[in-house]
């Protein structure tokens, strides 16, 4: 049974590009999970995806968007980069559906720096 | 919204030592799960916990959800205790996941 995958591991950006990071879900999960931590910070939830659609979203504007994809990997696309979107960004997969998050496995992350 | 707030915000323990870290919630709540974070930024799910006691060796968690907070005992501790702990919520009639304020726990030799 593998786990959850992200990619890349690291890159750096500058302001106002776009940025796709990928998400591969642990098996048999069928909903993914996006969150963004600061450094020193906790998690804070982007947003979530069942089924190929958005289930969820936290407090972030719209250039923020997703994808999730039949086999249930997933995309974070962030537009229009700013210097604060410097973060460690983690995909979470669950066996859960419509009734909320389940118990969440978490990729390793994605670290994101923008210059 | 809902507030998350962990104590103590650090604690610095010796190998061996027991500990309680809590968490308190401000409304009610769908779930609440804890969470290991490592040196290395992995996150290692520990509890999925909306009500009741659970174990799994040298840790166990309690949530009262009725008096909103959970509490995560780690008994003789171990270096690879050391990270940061975080508790999480669903709150009630949301789609949202809000993290606490997190514990920083480090165990020396």
């Amino acid at each position: 049974e593998t786990g959850v995958t992200q990619s890349p591991t690291h890159l750096i950006k500058t302001r106002g590009q776009q940025v796709t990071l990928r998400c591969s879900s642990q098996s048999g999960h069928n909903t993914v999970s996006w969150y963004q931590q600061a450094l020193g910070q906790g998690p804070q939830f982007i947003f979530q995806y069942y089924r190929e659609e958005e289930n969820g979203r936290g407090n972030f504007p719209p250039r923020f968007s997703g994808l999730q994809f039949p086999n249930y990997s997933s995309e974070l696309n962030v537009n229009a980069l700013e210097l604060d979107d410097s973060a460690l960004y983690l995909c979470a997969s669950s066996p859960s559906g419509l009734q909320g998050f389940g118990e969440l496995f978490f990729g390793e992350g994605s670290r994101l720096t923008v210059l | 919204g809902i507030q998350v707030e962990q104590s103590p915000p650090d604690l610095i323990l010796q190998e061996g030592a027991n500990s309680t870290l809590r968490c308190n919630f401000s409304d009610s709540v769908n779930n609440l799960q804890w969470f290991h974070q490592n040196p290395w930024g992995q996150l290692i799910n520990l509890f999925y916990i909306p009500s009741g006691t659970k174990q799994n060796g040298r840790l166990s968690a309690t949530t009262v959800a009725t008096e909103r907070y959970s509490l995560l005992y780690i008994s003789s501790s171990q270096t690879t205790d050391s990270g940061v702990y975080f508790c999480a919520v669903e709150p009630y009639n949301t789609d949202k996941l809000i993290f606490g304020t997190g514990t920083r726990l480090q165990v020396f030799p």
